[in-house]
């Protein structure tokens, strides 16, 4: 078990650049997810996969942020004209999904800082 | 509006001492919760779960309770020790009543530090 692995660890960017981040889940785990965290908050859901299908989206994912897990293993985050606000911690989670009490195994995130 | 809330932002525990997180829900429709520990710079490290049809589940050091009147869980660690000090996260979900199997509702957390 190698753990869920998310690259980079670290992105600065300025306001207007796009950016994309990278999360191999745990292998075999059909379920993937992507979260975000800001600080002094708690992790917020932002969408999930279940294999290749993106089954639901929060309304904090505005359109400028896609979401992609083309074969149903890895998976990326893509946020275009970034934002100020976009600056914040972005984590990844993978479930095997086995029963309806899931608990999700997450990996060590990506870091954004928007200048 | 919060649905799950840590009202605490910290606490400091001695030692071997008990520690008591506590974590308040205002959804009546959640039904599965769980304590997740971070350290910096590290992702959320899954701790311990609880179903709504228990009212305690123990697991070494760690047990939680689960006051559903009172829509109320708390996490209790003895004996704690230093390597305990990190961010507790309560977190919730509704899987049983249509929402999404991990969309997780998490607590702000509280900073726990235990001293030796």
């Amino acid at each position: 078990d190698t753990g869920v692995s998310q690259d980079p660890r670290h992105k600065i960017t300025k306001r207007g650049q796009n950016v994309t981040f990278r999360c191999d889940p745990i292998s075999e785990h059909n379920r993937l997810y992507w979260y975000r965290q800001t600080l002094g908050q708690g992790p917020e859901f932002l969408t999930y996969f279940q294999n290749e299908a993106q089954l639901e989206k929060s309304r904090l994912l505005s359109d400028r942020f896609s979401a992609e897990r083309p074969k149903g293993s890895f998976s990326t985050l893509e946020i275009q004209r970034t934002e100020q606000g976009d600056s914040a911690m972005y984590l990844c989670a993978s479930s095997p999904y086995r029963s309806v009490n899931e608990k999700l195994f997450f990996g060590s995130g990506t870091q954004l800082s928007v200048l | 509006d919060q649905q799950v809330k840590q009202n605490s932002p910290s606490l400091s525990v001695q030692e071997g001492r008990i520690s008591i997180l506590n974590c308040d829900y205002t959804n009546s429709m959640f039904d599965y919760f769980l304590w997740y520990k971070k350290y910096p710079a590290e992702g959320p490290t899954f701790l311990i779960s609880i179903s709504s049809i228990k009212d305690k589940n123990e697991d070494g050091r760690f047990t939680v309770f689960l006051n559903k009147s009172a829509k109320h869980l708390s996490l209790h660690i003895v004996p704690s020790q230093p390597g305990d000090s990190a961010v507790y996260f309560c977190a919730a979900s509704a899987p049983r009543y249509g929402g999404s199997q991990g969309n997780l509702i998490f607590g702000k957390g509280t900073k726990l530090s235990v001293k030796p």
